[in-house]
């Protein structure tokens, strides 16, 4: 079983609608979260932490269950230029600030 | 902003060739880390270093080796370049505050042929 595990998608999303997806993770050690977006055939970039209270930033809002071991991400008034890979990233305890990657959940946002 | 610069954005390489990625970055950060991105695998972690002269092996060492001889340079060598070995391979460096995650060189896309 993978470490930090997504949905691949694609998720078709037609502009302006709401898209929200999960990542689990196995280690329940794991202190910090993230989401990062990935554009085709560029490096990751941090899109935002995950705080266990929840966070919004503009349009999307990331939620930790920690119970359940799963992070979320919704997205709200998709834009053409939301569509990318988004990918879940997970520090455990005691890992020397190594981060675990999911796989990357693909999102495409349609005229 | 943190740079983390890459030398090379495309590389094609012969197998067996010997294979040197390198990455700098301007902030004076204790850790480094190289990663390999393949379709469907995600993003996997070779080698990291938590400061000069010192390194770990990640998840996926095999058939690569690593240098740190300078806080801002860390080096990722492939000693015999193999088909398998053809991917995109990813630098990055970490910020001492944990809220600030990882920030990525753009990559180096190698092609083993």
């Amino acid at each position: 079983r993978k470490e930090v595990e997504q949905d691949p998608g694609p998720f078709n999303v037609p502009e302006g609608a709401t898209v929200a997806f999960n990542c689990t993770y196995s280690n329940s050690a794991s202190q910090s979260f993230f989401w990062y977006r990935q554009d085709c055939r560029k490096e990751p970039k941090l899109l935002m932490s995950v705080y266990s209270s929840g966070n919004e930033d503009g349009r999307f809002t990331a939620q930790l269950n920690r119970a359940s071991q799963y992070i979320s991400l919704l997205i709200r008034d998709s834009k053409l230029s939301d569509s990318a890979t988004y990918l879940c990233v997970v520090i455990p305890t005691d890992s020397w600030g190594k981060l675990q990657f999911g796989a990357g959940t693909q999102v495409v946002v349609t005229p | 902003d943190v740079k983390v610069t890459q030398s090379s954005r495309y590389l094609v390489k012969r197998t067996g060739e010997k294979v040197f990625l390198e990455c700098v970055q301007d902030m004076d950060h204790e850790n480094m880390f190289w990663y390999r991105q393949d379709p469907g695998l995600g993003l996997r972690l070779i080698y990291f270093s938590y400061d000069v002269k010192m390194k770990e092996k990640g998840d996926i060492p095999e058939g690569y080796s690593v240098s740190r001889e300078k806080k801002e340079r860390f080096s990722l060598i492939l000693e015999s370049a193999s088909t398998n070995q053809t991917s995109m391979y990813l630098c990055a460096s970490r910020s001492p505050d944990e809220a600030y995650g990882y920030t990525f060189g753009s990559g180096t896309r190698l092609t083993v042929v």
